[in-house]
């Protein structure tokens, strides 16, 4: 079963501190793997997907970085407008997982001017 | 102008109740999902439907009926509603599955 673990569950950081959010998975043939912000009352909103080890992505402050384990996203001098959930998922390849991305649990990004 | 809208917001209904939540898309894709996110805040695919067809039924009581009219709308109906399903529904769409979706802003479901 596919498995997306992400840490830390909770990240407060100072205005400008930069820092790295993890997510760990474990699936059989990744097609992609995503990137997602969600605000408080809000749905998850498209930052990034990467597709193979190596591959990175920018955006504004944030980069996202994919191994054969891992994906990092790495946030330069946040700013407290950063702050909200990211969430992580995958997507298998082939078969029958069309179209089923697997979610981590977040990490919950706190910014403070 | 919103590219995937969901209604209602709120819902809050009695146990044993039946109800709907409907979903619309203007983005042209040919996909739409419907999650579930719980108070943990974990997001669980429940179908997908894909040109109105289903692709996707996850491990989901029977009480829950998907029906999608055309590619553009997939509605959620839920019978005899239980304390448990109680959580944020959201609807999604995407071109194809590898690209990233579009979450529409959720259905806050309460069961009393």
């Amino acid at each position: 079963e596919d498995q997306v673990t992400q840490s830390p569950e909770a990240l407060r950081l100072q205005e400008g501190e930069s820092s790295s959010l993890n997510c760990s998975y474990t699936v059989s043939g990744l097609r992609g793997l995503f990137w997602y912000r969600q605000d408080p009352g809000k749905g998850p909103e498209f930052l990034f997907t990467l597709y193979s080890a190596g591959e990175e992505k920018e955006k504004e402050r944030l980069k996202a970085t994919l191994t054969k384990k891992e994906s990092f996203l790495h946030i330069t001098a946040p700013k407290p407008e950063d702050s909200a959930t990211y969430l992580c998922a995958v997507d298998r390849a082939g078969g029958t997982s069309y179209g089923k991305l697997t979610f981590g649990q977040g990490t919950i990004l706190t910014v403070h001017p | 102008d919103t590219a995937v809208s969901q209604t209602p917001k709120y819902l809050v209904t009695q146990m044993g109740n039946d109800k709907s939540i409907k979903c619309e898309q203007n983005l042209g894709h040919d996909t739409m999902y419907w999650y579930k996110q719980d108070s943990k805040k974990f997001l669980k695919i429940m179908f997908s439907y894909n040109n109105k067809e289903l692709i996707i039924n996850e491990t989901v009581p029977n009480r829950f009926s998907p029906k999608s009219p055309d590619k553009a709308h997939l509605n959620l109906h839920i019978n005899s509603l239980e304390l448990g399903d109680s959580a944020v529904y959201f609807c999604a769409s995407s071109p194809v599955s590898h690209y990233g979706y579009t979450f529409g802003s959720g259905t806050r479901l309460t069961v009393v």
